[in-house]
C-alpha cells in the first residue's frame, strides 16, 4: 500500500518568513495530493491540492509543487501570520480527488515566532 | 451550509462497554469516510463507504470494530468491546464526485 513521509516533523520560522513543507510517497499510481491544517480540538481543513496532472498551483500565500518523477511534492507559505501556528498533513490516494481513501503522513507542527 | 456532524464530541466509558460513533454528512455527499487519529499512528483510514455501500474496510483494526451507513444521511462507528487501545479521536469525512474531503471536529474516545 502506499506510504507517506512528511518532514519536518516540527518547524520554527519567525513571522514574515517563509516555511516549507516536505512529503514523499512510494505509490506511482497516487495522483492526488492534498494538504490539511489543523488547529486544537478541530478536524483537518483542506488549505489546497494538486493534482498529478499540474506541477505547481497557488492560492496567495499557499503553493504546492510536484515532483511525479521523484515522488514528492511540498507546501510553501510565504509571509507567515500567527495564525498559520498550527499542524499541517499532506496526503496521497489514487483517486482523482476525494472518491478513495487518503493516506497520510505524520504531520508537521509549525510554529510561529513574533 | 452545515459541516460534517459528529457526535458525541467526547466519550469516556470504561473497558468492556459498546461505543456508537455517529456521523451525519454533508448533503449531497455520497462518499464517507471514517479515519482514526493516535499519536503513535496519526491519521489512518478504517472504512469508507460509496452511495452507503462499504468500498474498503481493510482499515478497521479488528472484528470489534464495525462500521453501517443505512441511509445517505447518517453513518455509524461501533466498538463492543471496547479496550484501552481504542482511545483515540475519530473522525468522520465525506465528499462528493472526485471533489476534496470535508472533515468533521471528532470523537475523542477515551477508554479507561
Amino acid at each position: 500500500g502506499e506510504n507517506v513521509e512528511q518532514h519536518p516533523s516540527t518547524l520554527s520560522v519567525q513571522e514574515g518568513d517563509s516555511a516549507v513543507i516536505k512529503c514523499t510517497y512510494s505509490d506511482s499510481a497516487s495522483n492526488y495530493f492534498p494538504w490539511y491544517k489543523q488547529e486544537l480540538g478541530k478536524g483537518p481543513q483542506l488549505i489546497i491540492d494538486i493534482r498529478s496532472n499540474v506541477g505547481e498551483k497557488k492560492d496567495q500565500r499557499i503553493a504546492v509543487t510536484l515532483n511525479k518523477t521523484a515522488k514528492h511534492f511540498s507546501l510553501h507559505i510565504t509571509e507567515t501570520q500567527p495564525e498559520d501556528s498550527a499542524v499541517y498533513f499532506c496526503a496521497a490516494s489514487r483517486a482523482g480527488g476525494g472518491a478513495d481513501g487518503l493516506t497520510f503522513g505524520k504531520g508537521t507542527h509549525l510554529i510561529i515566532q513574533p | 451550509d452545515a459541516g460534517v456532524i459528529q457526535s458525541p464530541r467526547h466519550e469516556v466509558t470504561e473497558m468492556g462497554q459498546e461505543v456508537t460513533l455517529r456521523c451525519k454528512p454533508i448533503s449531497g455527499h455520497d462518499y464517507l469516510f471514517w479515519y482514526r487519529q493516535t499519536m503513535m499512528r496519526g491519521l489512518e483510514l478504517l472504512i469508507y463507504f460509496n452511495n452507503n455501500v462499504p468500498i474498503d474496510d481493510s482499515g478497521m483494526p479488528e472484528d470489534r470494530f464495525s462500521a453501517k451507513m443505512p441511509n445517505a444521511s447518517f453513518s455509524t462507528l461501533k466498538i463492543q468491546p471496547s479496550e484501552p487501545r481504542d482511545s483515540a479521536v475519530y473522525f468522520c469525512a465525506t465528499s462528493w464526485s472526485n471533489q476534496p474531503q470535508h472533515f468533521g471536529d471528532g470523537t475523542r474516545l477515551s477508554i479507561l
